[in-house]
């Protein structure tokens, strides 16, 4: 039983829009998310993080924000650019070694 | 510096074989790990060490060994191969927990069991 879920498959965007990705956990323990980026035939690279006492993080183009009491955090892509296509993948942990995985979205920015 | 490798990149494995999955890092992390990725499922940890001498289950160990005998190496190993292991493996590791700590991911390892 999946405790991280990514319930849209697919998200496609224009350049220069804002791309907003979810992801809704049910294990309430969880207090540290965070996202990575995987292109095709490469492995995942980390990208942005948040701890259960924040509700907000910024990094540059990437902001992620934390809704505990609704157990859902969204990444914010802006403005989306063409080598944002990528697979994004959101994970949770609760405690220090294992980290949880939602099964992916994957973004396709058009020209 | 190399980072993650994994060896190899492709396999193709009859049921009931058993083979190595090799990862090596450079980068003198404790922590190692191995995911399998499969679609609809995202990455599901196997098992993993917190250091040399030391490792643990993770979600889906069934079917998969692991030993860690050096700080830069974590092979895992498949002793009767079942079609249900077809997957995309990825190796990660960093420098201690991957709470706060960056994971580095290998490249894959794409195996087929027929």
């Amino acid at each position: 039983d999946q405790q991280v879920k990514q319930n849209s498959p697919s998200l496609s965007v224009q350049e220069g829009r804002i791309s907003i990705l979810n992801c809704d956990y049910t294990n309430s323990m969880f207090d540290y998310f965070l996202w990575y980026k995987k292109y095709p035939a490469e492995g995942p690279t980390f990208l942005i993080s948040i701890s259960s006492i924040k509700d907000k993080n910024e990094d540059g183009r990437f902001t992620v924000f934390l809704n505990k009491s609704a157990k859902h955090l969204s990444l914010h892509i802006v403005p989306s650019q063409p080598g944002d296509s990528a697979v994004y993948f959101c994970a949770a942990i609760f405690n220090d070694y294992k980290l949880s995985f939602g099964a992916g979205t994957t973004v396709t920015v058009r020209a | 510096n190399a980072g993650v490798t994994q060896t190899p990149k492709f396999q193709v494995l009859k049921t009931g074989q058993s083979m190595t999955l090799q990862c090596a890092q450079d980068m003198n992390h404790e922590y190692m790990s191995w995911y399998r990725q499969d679609p609809g499922m995202g990455l599901r940890l196997i098992h993993y060490s917190v250091g040399a001498g030391i490792t643990d289950q993770g979600e889906v160990p069934n079917g998969y060994n692991v030993s860690r005998s050096t700080t830069e190496d974590f092979p895992l190993r498949l002793l009767s191969a079942a079609p249900s292991q077809t997957s995309v493996y990825f190796c990660a590791s960093s420098s201690q927990t991957p709470r706060y700590n960056e994971q580095f991911f290998g490249p894959g390892t794409r195996l087929t069991v027929l």
